[in-house]
């Protein structure tokens, strides 16, 4: 499979734990994004990464969210402390940073706090 | 606010019926792509549209691009049970990074 994988795709995690999600590219993409989903709702940006950069990050909360795209590795989207709001999928997407913006998108992480 | 309007926002009707679903902005799109995504699962691209009245067919679904640039639809006909989904659009931002409406919930019974 050459596409978009995510990993784990569900995870459960109590209230003050952390949550880790992780995103490998497809091959040749260097553009990472990263977006939110909540139930029954559209996609929201959180964050775009290329290599070991964070391009835009007006997207994500100021608080317990971080993200990462090392040069080696996939790309780790961290909630810490995480609350029952964070409850939700969340999605990456690659591209290869073509002009005509398309991007592909991994299956998701569902995570549920409890 | 949403810089994409996407109506309607909850579309049921039955199979074989035809259906036009709208993604509206006030300002101008250099591109704008659809995705259909299923019930657990990510988004898959439709289309991508750049031309100020291009028309793309994808078996039943048809794709508009206005005119001005300013807005889009997705027209299906004859739908059927496989396309339920969660339709959504999008436009590309300075930065490359993609702004999505709320997109429309379709249900196709049999």
């Amino acid at each position: 499979n050459a596409g978009v994988m995510q990993n784990p795709r569900h995870l459960v995690r109590r209230r003050g734990q952390e949550a880790r999600l992780r995103c490998s590219p497809m091959k040749g993409h260097s553009h990472v994004y990263w977006y939110r989903q909540l139930p029954e709702e559209g996609l929201k940006f959180m964050v775009y990464l290329q290599k070991e950069n964070i391009i835009d990050e007006s997207g994500m909360p100021k608080e317990r969210f971080s993200a990462e795209f090392p040069k080696e590795g996939p790309s780790i989207l961290r909630i810490q402390q995480v609350v029952r709001g964070d409850s939700a999928a969340y999605f990456c997407a690659s591209s290869p940073g073509t002009p005509r913006n398309t991007i592909y998108f991994g299956e998701g992480s569902w995570l549920t706090v409890v | 606010t949403q810089l994409l309007e996407q109506s309607p926002q909850f579309l049921s009707i039955q199979e074989g019926e035809n259906l036009t679903v709208y993604c509206n902005s006030s300002s101008v799109f250099s591109s704008l792509q659809w995705y259909r995504q299923e019930p657990g699962e990510g988004p898959v691209l439709l289309v991508t549209v750049v031309t100020g009245g291009e028309v793309k067919k994808l078996k039943r679904l048809t794709f508009q691009f206005g005119d001005a640039r300013k807005d889009s639809s997705l027209h299906i006909t004859a739908a059927q049970p496989g396309d339920t989904g969660l339709y959504l659009c999008t436009r590309g931002n300075a930065g490359n990074m993609l702004t999505f409406g709320g997109g429309t919930r379709l249900m196709v019974k049999p």
